[in-house]
């Protein structure tokens, strides 16, 4: 059981440039979601998913956006990266609302 | 707007005794509450919950109390071992989402 999967660990994109964050998880979980971290800050909210083709933003949704065709997957795109989306992003699943949340191990992103 | 408050960034206990992580809210619509630990490089792991009409959850060394009408929780670990030390992380249901405090880093010495 491979839980919540993302790839890659690690990018350094150039200012301006897109890419595509994978999440994937295998315990059939309604509930996905999208965090980014800060140095010295919490996890904030980018966008989440209830359910295959449901997405709603969160906190920060602004140059991000997001899909979900299946249960499986929430990828995560950057289009024209920006300084200011150098963060660690988590992915997170759950069942559904009032039960914990399961994170992948994070993609650490640095845009120069 | 920070919902979900953790005000002490750090804290270090000494092997075999207490640690009190804090944690304040303000909405009142929370109505599930969790703790994480977080190693580096690594993404959050579940450590308890507590519904909100509950004031007590324990699980071995961890114990989440809930007071509603402080709007606070606080979560104690007896005794600590240094392999508690980690970033904890405060988190709080609203909805379909969770809200999470800055964490606190738990430093656990021998």
């Amino acid at each position: 059981n491979a839980g919540v999967t993302q790839t890659p660990k690690f990018r350094i994109l150039k200012i301006g440039q897109s890419m595509t964050l994978q999440c994937a998880q295998d315990m059939n979980h309604n509930y996905m979601y999208w965090y980014r971290q800060d140095p010295g800050m919490g996890l904030k909210l980018i966008y989440y998913s209830v359910g295959a083709g449901i997405t709603d933003k969160g906190e920060v949704p602004n140059g991000y956006n997001v899909s979900r065709s299946t249960t499986e997957d929430f990828p995560l795109r950057l289009e024209l990266a920006a300084p200011s989306q150098t963060s660690v992003y988590f992915c997170a699943s759950r069942v559904y609302q009032g039960t914990e949340a399961f994170f992948g191990q994070g993609t650490r992103l640095t845009v120069v | 707007d920070q919902q979900v408050k953790q005000n002490s960034p750090s804290l270090s206990v000494q092997e075999g005794r207490i640690s009190i992580l804090n944690c304040d809210y303000t909405n009142s619509m929370f109505d599930y509450f969790l703790w994480y630990k977080k190693y580096p490089a690594e993404g959050p792991t579940f450590l308890i919950s507590i519904s909100s009409i509950k004031d007590k959850n324990e699980d071995g060394r961890f114990t989440v109390f809930l007071n509603k009408s402080a709007k606070h929780l606080s979560l104690h670990i007896v005794p600590s071992q240094p392999g508690d030390s980690a970033v904890y992380f405060c988190a709080a249901n609203s909805g379909y989402a969770l809200n999470f405090g800055k964490g606190t880093s738990l430093l656990v010495t021998p």
